[in-house]
């Protein structure tokens, strides 16, 4: 158990919904970062927070959005949902944004888009 | 842009060497990890290496960097069947605002 949580563990919804992924991290952990792992694109990187703020944006769709809130959960809000959203999504946690620090993964929410 | 490649399949007997290859293109990179993904589980850091070494060791696990040919591997010394998971190498620049990019990942299978 990495201490990362994330809920809900599945999701399904039909194309065009909005769906809420939700992440707590780490306790003490000031950094969550998201990422989405599909069989087509494989493990990408989609954005990071850091004590609320953005920190980092790698390749997230513009359907897609996050935020970090004051008690450090995150939300990744995704609309217009397609087929191809269709993935597992996980939410990690460090310390901080130092790259030697290691980020705990949660276990994932899987989204399955019909 | 940056991109990373693996080989996607890796077989070995319980007991031999592994060696999982992982060559990428950014030259800016300046940390190189290796995670391990079991099935239905996170991502966990094994190891990583700055692009300033050449090698490093950890226990059953050695990382060899060749900067010149954007060349990295993990080496599992004594496979054991625990070890059967998919391998991911990533890299990153030395920039708190960078994001990760990861290879598609190594499915190691261990026979027994």
């Amino acid at each position: 158990d990495s201490g990362v949580t994330q809920t809900p563990k599945h999701l399904i919804t039909a194309t065009g919904q909005r769906v809420t992924l939700r992440c707590s991290p780490r306790s003490g952990d000031l950094s969550v970062y998201w990422y989405q792992q599909s069989l087509d694109q494989g493990l990408q990187f989609l954005i990071q927070y850091y004590n609320g703020e953005e920190r980092a944006k790698g390749n997230i769709l513009e359907r897609f959005s996050a935020q970090q809130f004051p008690d450090l959960h995150s939300e990744l809000n995704l609309s217009s949902l397609e087929l191809g959203d269709s993935a597992l999504y996980f939410c990690a946690s460090s310390v901080d944004p130092n790259p030697l620090n290691e980020q705990f993964f949660g276990p994932g929410t899987r989204l399955t888009v019909l | 842009g940056e991109d990373v490649e693996q080989s996607l399949f890796l077989s070995v007997r319980e007991g031999d060497s592994s060696v999982i290859n992982c060559t990428y293109t950014d030259s800016s990179s300046t940390y190189l990890y290796w995670y391990k993904q079991e099935p239905g589980a996170g991502l966990q850091l094994l190891t990583y290496i700055f692009s300033n070494m050449d090698m490093k060791q950890d226990q059953r696990l050695t990382v060899l960097l060749n900067k010149k040919d954007k060349h990295l591997s993990l080496r599992i010394a004594d496979t054991q069947t625990g070890d059967s998971a998919i391998y991911f190498c990533a890299e990153r620049e030395d920039n708190y605002g960078q994001n990760f990019v990861f290879g598609p990942g190594t499915r190691l299978s261990v026979l027994p």
